[in-house]
């Protein structure tokens, strides 16, 4: 079904740390995941994808796993950066279209 | 390249006006586009699919009567919100999908700020 929109959950982390934000999925004929970054006052932004047939995918400075049998998805963040805080949302797509629809959202908050 | 543009950045209207919103691609065909709101401190809530020169698919709950979309262009879609109430201010996004590109790819817009008093 749709994700509905709830009080964003936050994470705090200290500069420098690695940061592990998490989704739920919630179709399981989802076949294509991505994960953005929105600013505040600003659309979202392309971080990484990742497809069904795969488990894991490496960007710079981000990791994104994949974990069907639980419809589990996360980003890994190595080094964080003040650049970095955001809000970050998964979006999940079972390709009816090309639409996406977005989970609830994690703000990260980064501390120099 | 994959810009996606939103005209106004940001709206201020009385209740019952109507206001448009134009989203458009600027180095790319788009031939499906996506309208989004989002309330604060929430997620992209998908409103409506606008496909070029046909009628755009809504989401369920989504009045089609209030929320006008055109897609007249390959590289213009517009949303209308008819008679606007303060329960429409909220921050509408658009996304575009690239012509002949992946059927998942989607370039979002930097967003519309409307507030209706």
């Amino acid at each position: 079904g749709e994700s509905v929109g709830l009080h964003l959950p936050t994470l705090s982390v200290q500069e420098g740390d690695n940061s592990i934000i998490n989704c739920a999925y919630s179709n399981s004929a989802s076949d294509y995941f991505i994960w953005y970054k929105q600013e505040s006052g600003k659309g979202p932004q392309f971080i990484i994808d990742i497809r069904s047939n795969m488990d894991k995918r490496q960007g710079q400075r981000v990791t994104v796993l994949l974990n069907k049998t639980v419809k589990h998805l996360s980003l890994q963040i190595a080094a964080t950066q003040p650049g970095d805080s955001a809000v970050y949302f998964c979006a999940e797509s079972a390709n009816q279209g090309g639409k996406l629809i977005f989970g609830q959202g994690t703000e990260l908050s980064v501390k120099p | 390249g994959a810009v996606v543009s939103q005209h106004p950045s940001w709206v201020i209207c009385k209740s019952g006006t109507s206001v448009k919103i134009e989203c458009r691609s600027l180095d790319f065909q788009a031939t499906t586009m996506f309208w989004y709101r989002q309330f604060p401190k929430q997620s992209l809530m998908l409103m409506a699919t606008s496909n070029e020169g046909s009628k755009a698919t809504y989401e369920q709950g989504v009045e089609k009567d209030k929320f006008l979309i055109n897609h007249a262009s390959l590289t213009l879609s517009t949303l209308t919100v008819t008679s606007a109430h303060p329960e429409d201010s909220s921050f509408y996004i658009c996304s575009a999908r690239r012509a002949g590109g992946s059927g998942n790819e989607q370039f979002f817009g930097p967003g519309t700020r409307l507030t209706v008093l």
